[in-house]
């Protein structure tokens, strides 16, 4: 099994909400992300979690934020998003380097939450 | 900082053609090159991952080169079809988790 799931696939929020969106693998990948992607651009790095602990984060703004309950969970939490938030955002996931390297594994993609803010 | 470029930004090539993509990226000191494919409004599905020890990957009728010092991988695609209609990015490893999307080619391929 190679998918990555994501929910819900369509989100509608105003300004003032509290929502979340949800990823979730069981491929055994222990690295698990969040990308934004606006229109006709590429995937921007937002999160990384590596075995349940955040290991990156992209100077995100506070009003987004994650949580890893456990090693197939993601979650983003949403709360008092802007206009300008809108976008895709694409969950993904992949084996953390092995203790003799440390480059990035082929990272497999979830379908996506498509993000309105009013 | 490392940026990545991919040119054409959008192709529309007849059925059958044989094309190529091209990708590339300003610091060569990267750990792997992967290409993946998004369909619209969808999410990415991986073509091919190159380490930085390789000059090559092929799966089916895609091959993807990498030429580290020339800062430049291309991805070839064999015998076009409509279905290879989609946006192809490439992503460069920087270190460990974090990969640079390049710009992008949409490619639109005619019956």
């Amino acid at each position: 099994d190679t998918e990555v799931t994501q929910t819900p696939k369509h989100l509608v929020m105003g300004m003032t909400n509290k929502k979340s969106l949800k990823c979730e693998q069981h491929m055994g990948h222990r690295a698990m992300y969040w990308y934004k992607q606006k229109a006709k651009k590429p995937p921007e790095l937002m999160f990384v979690y590596s075995y349940e602990k955040l290991s990156i984060n992209e100077s995100v703004p506070s009003r987004f934020s994650p949580e890893c309950p456990n090693s197939s969970l993601l979650n983003l939490h949403l709360h008092a998003l802007q206009p300008e938030d809108s976008a895709l955002y694409l969950c993904a996931s992949s084996q953390p380097p092995l203790n003799s390297g440390r480059h990035v594994d082929t990272q497999y993609f979830g379908p996506g939450t498509r993000l309105t803010v009013l | 900082k490392q940026e990545v470029t991919q040119i054409p930004a959008a192709l529309s090539v007849p059925e059958g053609e044989n094309l190529v993509l091209n990708c590339s990226f300003t610091d060569s000191a990267i750990y792997n090159l992967q290409w993946f494919r998004q369909d619209p409004g969808k999410g990415l599905t991986s073509l091919l991952l190159i380490q930085s020890s390789q000059r090559e990957q092929t799966s089916g009728r895609l091959n993807a080169s990498l030429d580290k010092s020339s800062g430049r991988s291309t991805l070839y695609i064999a015998a076009s079809q409509p279905g290879d209609s989609a946006t192809y990015l490439c992503a460069v490893g920087r270190r460990t988790y974090k990969y640079i999307f390049g710009t992008g080619t949409r490619l639109k391929v005619l019956a």
